[in-house]
């Protein structure tokens, strides 16, 4: 059975720490791996992941994947308010000829001023 | 602005009711999904239809219904409420099952089942 784990579920520091959030993954004929951050309403994307150990990168936050452990990490430093969201991760595989994002539950980031 | 549009945002229905999600994408996108979101369950896949003329039962299909009307709209019938629908619900599109591009997400409906 196809399934996506993020660790930890949830998660509280001050701002300026760095941040490692993880997700891990066992899916059929992986394609590719997303990040987004959702505060109130939807999700918005942050990265896509589709290459092993080429890191993607934007402002403070960072991505990396490794399809060999099959697990993805995202990193988040000089952590501000702003980023407390939860950070949810899909993993697209194929079954039955479509492919569709399988999503994990989440990280809950609370950043503390 | 471009995007993914659902109404209602919030609906309280009794137990037995009936009810249609609406949605709608303007970005010219091939494929769309509806989700539910709970409470440590994440995101879990509804039906989807990856093109027009064309819909798939997701994860968790009991208890709903879908209408691909043309390539904008993206139907979610639930034709006998129960408590257990209570939920978030997402609409979210893409251009192509077959391109890994992400999906672009309406602002989620909040449905309340009493």
């Amino acid at each position: 059975e196809d399934k996506v784990v993020q660790s930890p579920l949830s998660l509280v520091v001050h701002e300026g720490d760095t941040v490692t959030l993880n997700c891990s993954y066992e899916v059929t004929n992986f394609r590719s791996l997303l990040w987004y951050k959702q505060e109130k309403k939807a999700p918005t994307f942050l990265f896509m992941l589709t290459s092993s150990g080429i890191e993607k990168k934007s402002g403070r936050l960072s991505s990396i994947l490794d399809k060999k452990e099959l697990f993805s990490i995202l990193n988040i430093t000089a952590t501000q308010t702003g980023d407390s969201a939860i950070y949810l991760c899909a993993v697209e595989g194929r079954t039955s000829g479509t492919y569709k994002y399988i999503f994990g539950t989440g990280t809950r980031l609370k950043v503390l001023a | 602005n471009a995007g993914v549009t659902q109404t209602p945002k919030f609906q309280v229905l009794k137990t037995g009711q009936s009810m249609t999600l609406q949605c709608a994408q303007d970005m010219n996108h091939n494929s769309m999904y509806w989700y539910r979101q709970d409470p440590g369950m994440g995101l879990r896949l509804i039906y989807y239809s990856a093109s027009e003329g064309t819909t798939d039962k997701g994860e968790v299909p009991n208890g709903y219904n879908v209408s691909r009307l043309n390539k904008r709209e993206f139907s979610l019938r639930l034709e006998s409420a129960a408590p257990s629908q209570t939920s978030v619900y997402f609409c979210a599109s893409s251009p192509h099952s077959l391109e890994g591009t992400g999906y672009t997400f309406g602002s989620g409906t909040r449905l309340t089942v009493v």
